[in-house]
């Protein structure tokens, strides 16, 4: 089983739509979850991070982590043809490397 | 917020030949530095961890007479592909852990094409 599993789609909803993204996670070491962005041939860029269970909000997109599932998700509202990209799940338990899923394609439709 | 830069983005090179790529972190300073590589389609490798002033530490699998390391300040750190082959052809990403923030938040470069003929 790989440390993080995350679907790689590609999944593609309509302009407006919510959307959810999750990762699955074996290692309970794991305490900062991240969520990275990456445009085509662009290096990721950090949306949000996170350290404890629960949900945490900037904007159209809110972080959920759920410690005792080993189970994270990315909600974006209102999504837009801007968000089409490739959504990564990351973490880890602190001074270490990051630890990635394989990332989610995301197109919004207009 | 943080910015890393990386140079060249795209470099074509002969094979057997060595590519030099230069991370840099352009407002803040950083004492590690990481190195991925990313296939098609694919998630982010860990390659190497860099830290200024010593030597890197590779992953499993990663030679480190082909892949050279140099983190020689704390906004610079190089990865030298040496004698390139095809199968070398990636994009390879740097990211950068800012000395004044928290040890969990890393900050990537807009990574490099790497074609290998």
């Amino acid at each position: 089983q790989k440390e993080v599993e995350q679907d790689p789609g590609p999944l593609s909803v309509p302009e407006g739509a919510i959307v959810s993204l999750n990762c699955t996670y074996s290692n309970s070491a794991f305490q900062y979850f991240m969520w990275y962005r990456q445009y085509s041939r662009k290096g990721p860029e950090l949306l949000m991070y996170t350290y404890s269970s629960g949900n945490k909000e900037d904007g159209r997109f809110t972080a959920q982590v759920d410690k005792s599932s080993k189970y994270i998700s990315l909600f974006i509202r209102d999504s837009q043809p801007s968000d089409s990209a490739t959504y990564l799940c990351a973490m880890n338990s602190g001074n270490t490397p990051l630890v990635f899923g394989k990332g989610t394609r995301l197109s919004v439709i207009a | 917020g943080a910015v890393v830069s990386q140079h060249p983005s795209r470099v074509i090179c002969k094979s057997g030949t060595s590519v030099k790529i230069e991370c840099r972190s352009l407002d803040f300073q950083a004492t590690t530095m990481f190195w991925y590589r990313q296939f098609p389609k694919q998630s982010l490798m860990l390659m190497a961890t860099s830290n200024e002033g010593s030597k890197a530490t590779y992953e499993q699998g990663v030679e480190k007479d082909k892949f050279l390391i140099n983190h020689a300040s704390l906004t610079l750190s190089t990865l030298t592909v040496t004698s390139a082959h095809p199968e070398d052809s990636s994009f390879y990403i740097c990211s950068a852990i800012p000395n004044s923030g928290p040890s969990y938040e890393q900050y990537f470069g807009p990574g490099t094409r790497l074609t290998v003929t």
